[in-house]
């Protein structure tokens, strides 16, 4: 079953509307959440590393003000994506590593594609 | 130069056909390697480590050589439901994946 919950699925909205998706990690604790952003025919691109009780490293070209990231809890990390423009529309993954885990395969949610209009 | 390099395809092959996939990575402190496969509009669905030793997972067979930073896959006996898209991904400690991006296949009847 799966181990890591993200929500929504699916969002289609108007531009300027600001959207935020949850990652839950359901049976174990994660330090740790990773947020990758898909465009069609493309790989994942990391966009942040969402860290347990502090701040967010977000990789070069991704905006901290645009895409905020909170990791409140050891299995709840949400991205929201402020202000929200029709370039932004894409696959948004989740994956959360068991703590200490370091070299093991990350765990996925199942996406949020977002639509803006 | 890429991270993860793989050849995009698309790979045309028939059912019973055997295919193998390859991807190089330039980051010699890369530490654990893996394939995934992501069907059309799904997340990434983890289908095998790989290791030095080569392992082998039923028709799949998968090699790492980390002198060459190399890595292969090999699936024997193709279905139509192995057509999904094959990503080559390297972790490196403490860091998220670095995923390739993406060999297609389409297993045709």
């Amino acid at each position: 079953g799966a181990v890591v919950s993200q929500h929504p699925s699916r969002v289609i909205c108007k531009s300027g509307t600001s959207v935020k998706i949850e990652c839950r990690s359901l049976d174990f604790q994660a330090t740790t959440m990773f947020w990758y952003r898909q465009f069609p025919k493309q790989s994942l691109m990391l966009m942040a590393t969402s860290n347990e009780g502090s701040k967010a490293t977000y990789e070069q070209g991704v905006e901290k003000d645009k895409f905020l990231i909170n990791h409140a809890s050891l299995t709840l990390s949400t991205l929201t994506v402020t202000s929200a423009h029709p370039e932004d529309s894409s696959f948004y993954i989740c994956s959360a590593r068991r703590q200490g885990e370091w070299d093991q395969p990350q765990h996925f949610g199942d996406g949020t594609r977002l639509s803006i209009l | 130069r890429k991270e993860v390099e793989q050849d995009p395809g698309p790979f045309n092959v028939p059912e019973g056909a055997t295919v193998a996939f390859n991807c190089t990575y330039s980051n010699s402190a890369s530490q654990s390697f893996f394939w995934y496969r992501q069907d059309c509009r799904k997340e990434p669905k983890l289908l095998m480590s790989v290791y030095s030793s080569g392992n082998e997972d039923g028709r799949f067979t998968a090699q790492l050589n980390r002198a060459s930073q190399y890595i292969s896959l090999l699936i024997r006996d193709s279905k139509l439901s192995d057509s999904a898209t094959y990503l080559c991904v390297v972790n490196e400690a403490r860091r998220a994946l670095t995923f390739g991006s993406g060999t297609r296949l389409q297993v045709q009847p």
